[in-house]
């Protein structure tokens, strides 16, 4: 069965720091690229960052680059989200999410964690 | 930069009626188009994706079509449980993804 499992999220001021976990279970995690994506009431779902599945490349939304950082640990079935500079519009719950296959054809998100709340808040 | 508008935003249904929902693309996407339902609290769940694949379990009374930059998910019979916001996801550049605003499926 797959299981994603974020962890890290919390209250944090304006241009502070928080770094985001997501385990990962039940599939070969080095083989598949992973996303991380947000979601807001009023943005609703709104996609952050991709990775490749050796980690040996980081995509991001202009509106968190040079911000956030993501990275995987595949030892650790790991994936990560580095997040500094915080602003008040970074306020979401982020999602991980697997990728469904390893061809650039196939990028749909086929699984997703249960999300972990960011609130950034003075 | 690709956009989804998906329309309408609220639509209320009655339960065993079918329900229509839209999602276009602003740009050609071919078949790169998911599907996904979300009920408070809980994560988006993959219902379809290439625009009319069933993800594994989905009920067949979930139908997807659509190519290019229009796109159509129908329930064919609405269920208590199908009461939820939909999302469409274009995934045709990657690294990057585009989700549609979501409409609200209703009880009438």
């Amino acid at each position: 069965e797959v299981q994603l499992l974020e962890s890290g999220g919390g209250l944090v001021q304006p241009g502070g720091s928080l770094r985001l976990s997501c385990v990962v279970s039940g599939f070969t995690f080095n083989s598949y690229a992973m996303y991380w994506v947000r979601q807001t009431p009023g943005k609703g779902l709104e996609w952050v960052s991709s990775i490749t599945g050796t980690g040996n490349n980081g995509y991001y939304a202009d509106s968190v680059k040079g911000r956030f950082t993501i990275s995987r640990d595949n030892s650790k079935n790991t994936l990560y989200l580095e997040m500094t500079g915080l602003r008040v519009e970074d306020t979401a719950i982020y999602f991980c999410g697997k990728r469904a296959g390893g061809s650039y054809i196939e990028n749909w998100l086929d699984f997703w964690g249960q999300g972990t709340p960011v609130t950034v808040s003075a | 930069e690709k956009v989804m508008t998906q329309s309408p935003d609220t639509l209320s249904v009655s339960p065993g009626e079918r329900a229509t929902l839209s999602c276009r693309a602003s740009q050609n996407i071919g078949n790169s188009l998911a599907w996904y339902q979300q009920k408070p609290g809980q994560a988006p769940r993959l219902l379809i994706y290439g625009a009319s694949s069933r993800a594994t379990g989905i009920p067949a009374r979930f139908s997807g079509s659509g190519f290019g930059t229009e796109f159509t998910l129908i329930i064919s019979s609405l269920q208590s449980e199908d009461f939820a916001v939909y999302y469409c996801l274009q995934y045709n550049s990657w690294p990057s993804l585009t989700f549609g605003g979501g409409t609200k499926v209703e009880i009438k």
